[in-house]
């Protein structure tokens, strides 16, 4: 069975940085890209991060980009989120999740965690 | 970034019954579409992708159509355990972009 369980979550203030970890098992990790996805109190789900299974490649949307960084452990079967410059707007649940497509080519998300809290407050 | 206007926002219906969701994205994205369902305390579920290939485990009473700008996810026959939150995706292109979401009660 895939599972996906985030970590590291919690209150933060503005301008700090934070780490999130997501541990996987039940499949083979390091032949999956994996990527972060959130959603912001009452607000929809917007893509954070995607990491190819090597690890060399990595994908971000303009709103994190240069704040957040995305990587993986495959010796441990682990994704991380390392977040910097936090700001309020980064207030949200955070989801771990799989890639679908084996290859990396379609980046839909066929396993999520249950995610994890950031809040972002002084 | 490739826009996902997702709509209804609230949808109440019977067991039964059908439902459809309709998904439209700002430009052209093939069928590179995948909708999602989460209920309260569980994970997100993956239901379709590539706009109307069911994931395995995924009810065939479920169905995506569309490609280009137009997407709809039907549900025949509705059954108690549907009700969610109901979400699609565009992947054709980054930044990866959701729709709003649809709120499915039974009633």
């Amino acid at each position: 069975e895939v599972q996906l369980v985030e970590s590291g979550g919690g209150l933060v203030q503005p301008g700090r940085s934070l780490k999130l970890s997501c541990a996987a098992s039940g499949f083979t990790f390091s032949n999956y890209y994996m990527a972060w996805v959130r959603q912001a109190p009452k607000k929809g789900l917007e893509w954070v991060a995607t990491i190819s299974t090597s690890g060399s490649r990595t994908y971000y949307p303009d709103s994190v980009k240069g704040r957040f960084t995305i990587s993986r452990d495959n010796a441990k079967s682990s994704l991380y989120l390392q977040m910097n410059s936090l700001k309020s707007e980064d207030t949200a649940t955070y989801y771990c999740a799989r890639l679908g497509d084996y290859g990396g080519y379609s980046h839909y998300f066929d396993y999520w965690g249950q995610g994890v809290m950031v809040t972002v407050s002084s | 970034d490739v826009q996902m206007t997702q709509s209804p926002s609230y949808l109440a219906a019977s067991p039964g019954e059908s439902v459809s969701i309709s998904c439209k994205a700002s430009k052209s994205i093939s069928n590179y579409l995948a909708w999602y369902q989460q209920k309260p305390g569980e994970a997100y579920k993956l239901l379709i992708y590539s706009g109307s290939t069911l994931q395995s485990g995924t009810p065939s009473r479920f169905s995506g159509s569309g490609s280009g700008t137009d997407f709809t996810l039907t549900i025949r026959s509705l059954e108690p355990e549907d009700f969610g939150l109901y979400y699609c995706q565009q992947y054709y292109e980054k930044p990866l972009t959701f729709g709003s979401g649809t709120k499915l009660e039974i009633k």
